[in-house]
């Protein structure tokens, strides 16, 4: 039972596109939303988060959007750059949840010079 | 900068071992988690701890066991390994719950990849 879910294993963009990056959700408890990035033969990192209170949040070239009627968030990359390729990880919580983290599977995004 | 370190970046063991991945943080961070990562499935919290000497079960525990001997370290063990326990294993660490819940700082080791023959 997959509380989150990153339904795109892989993604191709051009560089300097955009790169929109996807993740659903199911439990409607969760209020706080990450999206943290991992390269190869490392530890993910954060990125990025959203509170279930706004439905944007924009840091630099990201922004995360949040549709909770959808509960459906997204990160936007723009524009895309070499250094972009990793793999994406979107994570959720919720208050009281005992300092567990709900992970998706990741996207792997590859960025084409 | 917040380092998280892992003793082992990568290991080979025969099925029956025992194991004993470590992993000490610099921060003087309260919390610390192990997590396992496998394709398609994301990351799976296996333990997580927010003292020295305690531990809590994450969703994965069965067939692993912790220590938490020192507030900087954090051992993962393997009593038995099995060939289903081969995996990346992630080890982090935060300074609170409101942490993660503020800023989503969860820092993360670089990882072990164990592979259990």
């Amino acid at each position: 039972d997959q509380q989150v879910k990153q339904n795109s294993p892989s993604l191709s963009v051009q560089e300097g596109r955009i790169s929109i990056l996807n993740c659903d959700y199911t439990n409607s408890m969760f209020d706080y939303f990450l999206w943290y990035k991992k390269y190869p033969a490392e530890g993910p990192t954060f990125l990025i988060s959203i509170s279930s209170i706004k439905d944007k949040n924009e840091d630099g070239r990201f922004t995360v959007f949040l549709n909770k009627s959808a509960k459906h968030l997204s990160l936007h990359i723009v524009p895309s750059q070499p250094g972009d390729s990793a793999v994406y990880f979107c994570a959720a919580s919720y208050m009281d949840s005992n300092y567990q983290l709900i992970w998706g599977a990741g996207t792997k995004l590859i960025i084409k010079p | 900068d917040v380092k998280v370190t892992q003793s082992s970046r990568y290991l080979v063991k025969r099925t029956g071992e025992k194991v004993f991945l470590e992993c000490v943080q610099d921060m003087d961070h309260e919390n610390m988690f192990w997590y396992r990562q496998d394709p398609g499935l994301g990351l799976r919290l296996i333990y997580f701890s927010y003292d020295v000497k305690m531990k809590e079960k994450g969703d994965i525990p069965e067939g692993y066991s912790v220590s938490r001997e020192k507030k900087e370290r954090f051992s993962l063990i393997l009593e038995s390994a099995s060939t289903n326990q081969t995996s990346m294993y992630l080890c982090a660490s935060s300074s609170s719950i409101t942490d993660i819940q503020d800023t989503g700082e969860l820092f993360f080791g670089e990882g072990s990849r164990l592979t259990v023959l």
